[in-house]
């Protein structure tokens, strides 16, 4: 089963606006990050934030955790056409055998209109 | 330039056969890991090596096998014991130990089985 849960499953805006997507997680964790996807290609890194880290910026990008409710959020803003793509949060669990092992919900599509 | 490749990018094979996926990286990383993509779906992790000689299964290793013979190489063989193979299949790699664990992706490999 996966591990996080994204909300929504999909979004559409226009160009400048904020665009906001959630994920949930069922477990303890070390580290949460979050993922682009463009429409057929690989993953590409976003931002990590650690489970003491509340909140982390990167750009346009705000990542905020909250290890109380299992829940992260991805802020994009002042959107453009090019951050059309999927977005995925993914989860290190925290006693799993192996580091790096991450679990990956089912994805944010969105979609920004000029 | 560094980066993780996959080849081929679109591979159709017949019912039966087996079919092996190519991963190699140059960017020096210990970690490997294999994920299969269906439509509208997250990822789910097939295989992953952390170390030459050595591997692990994922959650959905059946059907699939792996070898780490070098540490730039990962490739994947999609058996025929692989009930559904066809799916979007993603190479992805990371270096070991340090603070963070973030995976750099390959372009993807589409399969279709007929």
């Amino acid at each position: 089963s996966q591990q996080g849960e994204e909300d929504p499953q999909a979004l559409s805006i226009q160009e400048g606006e904020n665009a906001t997507m959630n994920c949930s997680y069922k477990t303890s964790i070390n580290n949460l990050q979050w993922y682009r996807q463009n429409s057929g290609r690989g993953l590409v890194h976003l931002i990590l934030i650690r489970s003491n880290e509340r909140e982390k910026h990167s750009g346009r990008l705000r990542v905020t955790l909250d290890t109380s409710k299992k829940s992260s959020s991805l802020l994009i803003t002042a959107s453009r056409a090019a951050d059309t793509a999927s977005y995925f949060c993914a989860t290190d669990r925290k006693g799993t055998d192996s580091w790096g092992k991450l679990q990956f919900g089912a994805g944010t599509q969105v979609v920004v209109t000029p | 330039d560094g980066g993780i490749t996959q080849s081929p990018k679109y591979l159709f094979r017949k019912e039966g056969q087996n079919v092996t996926l190519s991963c190699e990286q140059n960017l020096n990383h210990d970690a490997m890991y294999w994920y299969r993509q269906d439509p509208g779906q997250g990822l789910r992790l097939i295989y992953y090596s952390q170390i030459v000689n050595d591997f692990q299964k994922g959650d959905i290793a059946e059907g699939y096998s792996v070898s780490r013979e070098k540490k730039e190489s990962f490739p994947l063989t999609v058996t025929s014991a692989q009930k559904n193979p066809t799916a979007f299949y993603l190479c992805a790699s990371s270096s070991r130990g340090g603070e963070s664990y973030e995976q750099y992706f390959g372009p993807g490999t589409r399969l279709t089985v007929t």
